[in-house]
């Protein structure tokens, strides 16, 4: 079980906008840690899209943002895309377990 | 910024590997850099770091004791000698590269190599 936990699925039409949840703790996000956020595609590495909770990447679409607030944060995804279909996943540091921490990841579906 | 990883193969309970990572199109020397697994099919566990010069390390409890993160500067490789392997040690290893040079707190995994797959089976 994931120290950081994410919905194991979202879906959404072409078009639409869906947000993707991670929620913490008092030892991660609740402590001022950033989150981060990275897409996986199918069959290839993780790629980084949002760092320091709201920061893209050179490359990264605007259609893609983050916030987060407390022990939560979530990614958004606008104007989907088919190719937007993979998984998601979230990411900080817990000071607790003084190590970096992902949630457990998210498979985006395009209908 | 190419991240290149070599050295997964099968391997047997209790057996050694060491894992390389060839870095290119960046100062190599200037950036800690990170090991990530991800058992195919599940999510991401972070397993080492090494900051960029001053040798210093960090692993997750899961490997502590068992694996060892270094690097040669010189020739712009990472590497990961994973010993005393499991059976839950199997995975994708992937080399990603840190944003920052020294180990910080707030670090984060900004270019990933393709991976390289780790079977440990009898």
């Amino acid at each position: 079980q994931s120290v950081l936990t994410q919905p194991p699925s979202v879906s959404g039409a072409p078009g639409q906008r869906v947000t993707i949840s991670c929620t913490g703790g008092s030892s991660n996000l609740g402590a001022d840690y950033d989150v981060h956020w990275y897409q996986q595609l199918p069959g290839t590495a993780p790629k980084l899209l949002i760092y320091g909770n709201t920061n893209r990447p050179s490359g990264v679409p605007d259609r893609f943002s983050a916030s987060k607030s407390g022990t939560s944060a979530s990614l958004a995804i606008s104007g989907l895309q088919a190719d937007d279909e993979a998984n998601y996943y979230c990411q900080s540091y817990d000071s607790r377990l003084s190590a970096s921490i992902f949630g457990g990841g998210t498979k985006l579906t395009v209908l | 910024v190419k991240l290149l990883e070599s050295g997964g193969a099968v391997v047997r309970p209790r057996g050694s590997l060491r894992l390389s990572c060839a870095a290119f199109g960046f100062s190599f020397r200037s950036y800690a850099m990170n090991w990530v697994r991800q058992v195919p099919g599940k999510g991401l566990e972070w397993v080492a770091s090494i900051s960029g010069s001053d040798g210093s390390t960090k692993y997750a409890d899961s490997v502590k004791g068992r694996f060892t993160i270094s690097r040669d500067n010189l020739k712009n490789i990472l590497y990961l000698e994973m010993n005393s392997l499991r059976g839950e040690d199997s995975a994708m290893y992937y080399c990603a590269k840190d944003p920052h040079e020294w180990l910080v707190e707030n670090y984060y995994f900004e270019s990933w190599g393709q991976g390289t797959l780790v079977t440990v089976s009898a």
